[in-house]
């Protein structure tokens, strides 16, 4: 079946420091794939998303590039700030045309340091 | 800006009673849905729902389990008889059909502690 594997956390950073979040996935056919992020006290929103091989999701500085070589959708961003502290999940889905379940990785929790 | 809502935020209840957790979604949302996470595992699926039905559901989902849209606005999870091992974070999702993709759209979720 579909699985999604993230490194574990919590990762912390001091403010401007680079991230790098990594996930890999196992799913047959061509998934969908996809960074979610909790902030405290609030739901999972959808920060990026990929639906085919090489694609770049990009939002809020975030980046992800969809590796169907190496199964991965690893997530980055340049600068961190303090307000990027956050749960972060990896997620895959297969589009089948009607309602699409998610299949998460476990989250990352990010916390950013002045 | 459109959100889900979901209540309670916590419900505390004992091992064997009934609860219903409830959730509003977005008001022009078609598709519904329920996931879980225990602490420290990974959010899991739990149901979707469309068109009044249940369109696909995981093994976790057994009979002790039901869903229910009873008034167009409310998308209800039962639990029949709980167990411990049901506590858990439980998350509403819902979403619509735009350009061949779904935006699930997440609640803050309800913390079910199970006793």
């Amino acid at each position: 079946g579909n699985s999604v594997t993230q490194m574990e956390g919590p990762v912390t950073l001091s403010e401007e420091a680079f991230l790098t979040i990594n996930c890999t996935y196992t799913a047959t056919g061509y998934p969908s794939l996809f960074w979610y992020v909790q902030y405290p006290g609030e739901g999972l929103q959808l920060l990026l998303k990929a639906t085919k091989a090489d694609d770049k999701g990009s939002n809020k500085g975030f980046e992800a590039t969809y590796r169907k070589e190496t199964t991965s959708f690893h997530l980055e961003k340049g600068s961190v700030q303090v307000s990027d502290s956050a749960v972060y999940f990896c997620a895959l889905t297969r589009l089948t045309g009607g309602g699409n379940k998610l299949t998460f990785g476990t989250g990352t929790q990010l916390k950013v340091e002045l | 800006e459109p959100e889900v809502t979901q209540t309670p935020s916590h419900q505390v209840t004992q091992m064997g009673q009934e609860v219903i957790l409830r959730c509003v979604p977005i008001s022009n949302h078609l598709y519904f849905y329920w996931y879980r996470q225990i602490l420290g595992q990974k959010v899991e699926f739990l149901v979707s729902f469309y068109n009044n039905e249940i369109s696909e559901k995981s093994e976790i989902f057994d009979d002790q389990f039901s869903v229910e849209r009873p008034d167009g606005s409310n998308f209800t999870l039962k639990i029949r008889s709980t167990k411990l091992e049901d506590s858990a974070m439980y998350f509403c999702a819902s979403s619509d059909w735009d350009r061949g993709f779904h935006e699930q759209y997440f609640g803050p979720g309800t913390r079910l502690t199970v006793t």
